[in-house]
């Protein structure tokens, strides 16, 4: 069984420019979360969609992140304009869906804003 | 506001020792709780889940206890190797389905 995708896995870029990250979760996987991960730092919860719907944002700085996860299957995030403390790992995770908790976590994307 | 927190936050062992990481929460209703691998550069390997209900589960030279009424859960291994050094972190779900709230981790090192 394939794991959960991610890419890019690296991407530099300079303050206020725009990124976007994407995911494509296990086969069958109904719900997918967003997780930032800072150097040194366990990772935080950004989004978390079941199917194509939002279940929970509260942790996401909606003023330059976006996401969105069309069809309830690939997901992106989005950031714009990036600030240099979004500088960290942006992992993605998906679980078979709400009564199943396990979930499983993608490679992650390194973003570094400089 | 639930808060993990591991202790140590760095662990330098010789190979073939028995060793204890550790994870505590405050907010004991939890609906389980989940230990991570992750090496560097790399996302995160599940290594174990627990349900509230359990109070412990293993899994080859692993073995996680939870006590929820506590805060507390501890992850053993026994007789490590150097293939062992990773980071590892706890997380714990507040309801099935939700999200995860991790520690910070511990750092392993296990030297041959």
């Amino acid at each position: 069984e394939a794991g959960v995708a991610q890419s890019p896995r690296y991407k530099i870029i300079e303050k206020r420019q725009s990124v976007a990250f994407w995911c494509n979760p296990i086969s069958g996987h109904a719900t997918l979360y967003w997780y930032q991960q800072i150097l040194g730092q366990g990772p935080k919860l950004l989004i978390q969609f079941q199917n194509n719907g939002v279940v929970d944002d509260s942790q996401l700085p909606k003023d330059r992140f976006s996401a969105e996860r069309l069809k309830g299957v690939d997901s992106t995030l989005k950031i714009q304009p990036a600030k240099l403390e979004d500088s960290a790992v942006y992992l993605c995770a998906s679980s078979q869906g709400l009564s199943v908790n396990e979930q499983f976590f993608g490679p992650g994307t390194r973003l570094t804003v400089l | 506001k639930q808060e993990v927190t591991q202790i140590p936050a760095a662990l330098s062992v010789p190979e073939g020792e028995n060793l204890v990481l550790n994870c505590s929460f405050t907010d004991s209703a939890i609906y389980n709780l989940q230990w991570f691998r992750q090496d560097p550069g790399k996302g995160l390997t599940s290594l174990l889940l627990i349900q509230s209900s359990q109070r412990e589960q293993t899994s080859g030279r692993l073995n996680a206890s939870l006590d929820k009424s506590s805060g507390r859960s501890t992850l053993y291994i026994a007789a490590s190797q150097p293939g062992d050094s990773a980071t590892y972190l706890c997380a714990v779900a507040r309801t099935s389905g939700s999200r995860l709230t991790f520690g910070e981790g511990t750092q392993l090192t296990v030297n041959p």
